[in-house]
């Protein structure tokens, strides 16, 4: 059972918005910066979000995070079916002296 | 471009060792930014952290690995590499290797590796 929990999944339209929520404590997300990752099945995770909010130079503004207290989120605007994957959250957690993931949350476009 | 490439056993029985290399190649695991280390996913479930270690060789686990895994560098080679020991069918997953960006305590995953399957069976 992940420390931080995100849920199973999200869906909307192909053009809509969806947004993901990462939920932790105050060991982790209270006190760092989160990153998050998109897993294509079959592929390796790539790095979407870092710092909480900054992306690296690939990735399209269309995807964008944010954090707050003890919770993080990860939004999605102009879905495409592209976007099919799973996503997951991840941080430092001062406690555990590791980093951890979020339980992972799969984007569907209907 | 930094790439990395893993290898394993692909096949292991259970009780014996996991032993993985990960190929560092267009970059350095010498660098002070960058710590290295390794992640697995259970087939159909999430992501699992296993490990990191710095340049300086400063080593953090997952706390419920921690009794089984030792990761070292070789910098002559530039390659670090993952030991997993007393493994059951549990084990059995896609291994990563990645590099994550260090900012104390703060990082990231900014690359990873393609990824090796591992099934533990006797």
């Amino acid at each position: 059972q992940s420390v931080l929990t995100q849920p199973p999944s999200v869906s909307a339209a192909p053009g809509q918005k969806v947004t993901i929520s990462c939920s932790g404590g105050s060991s982790n997300i209270g006190k760092n910066y989160v990153s998050w990752y998109q897993q294509v099945p079959g592929t390796a995770p790539k790095l979407l979000i870092y710092e909480d909010y900054k992306r690296p130079s690939e990735i399209p503004d269309r995807f964008s995070g944010s954090r707050s207290g003890t919770s993080a989120t990860l939004g999605i605007t102009g879905l495409q079916t592209g976007d099919e994957a799973d996503y997951y959250c991840a941080t430092w957690d001062n406690s555990l002296r590791g980093f951890i993931f979020g339980s992972g949350t799969g984007v569907a476009v209907l | 471009q930094l790439q990395l490439q893993e290898s394993g056993p692909g096949l292991v029985k259970p009780a014996e060792t996991l032993s993985f290399n990960c190929t560092v190649s267009g970059g350095s695991v010498s660098s002070t930014r960058y710590h290295w280390g390794w992640i697995r996913q259970p087939p159909g479930k999430g992501l699992e952290w296993i490990g990191i270690i710095s340049d300086r060789g400063i080593t953090y686990y997952n706390p419920s690995l921690k009794s089984r895994v030792t990761i070292s560098v070789d910098a002559s080679k530039n390659q670090f590499s993952l030991k997993l020991s007393s493994v059951t069918a549990a084990d059995t997953a896609f291994y990563y290797c990645a590099r994550h960006f260090y900012f104390g305590p703060y990082y990231h995953i900014d690359v990873w590796g393609k990824g090796t399957a591992v099934t533990v069976s006797s």
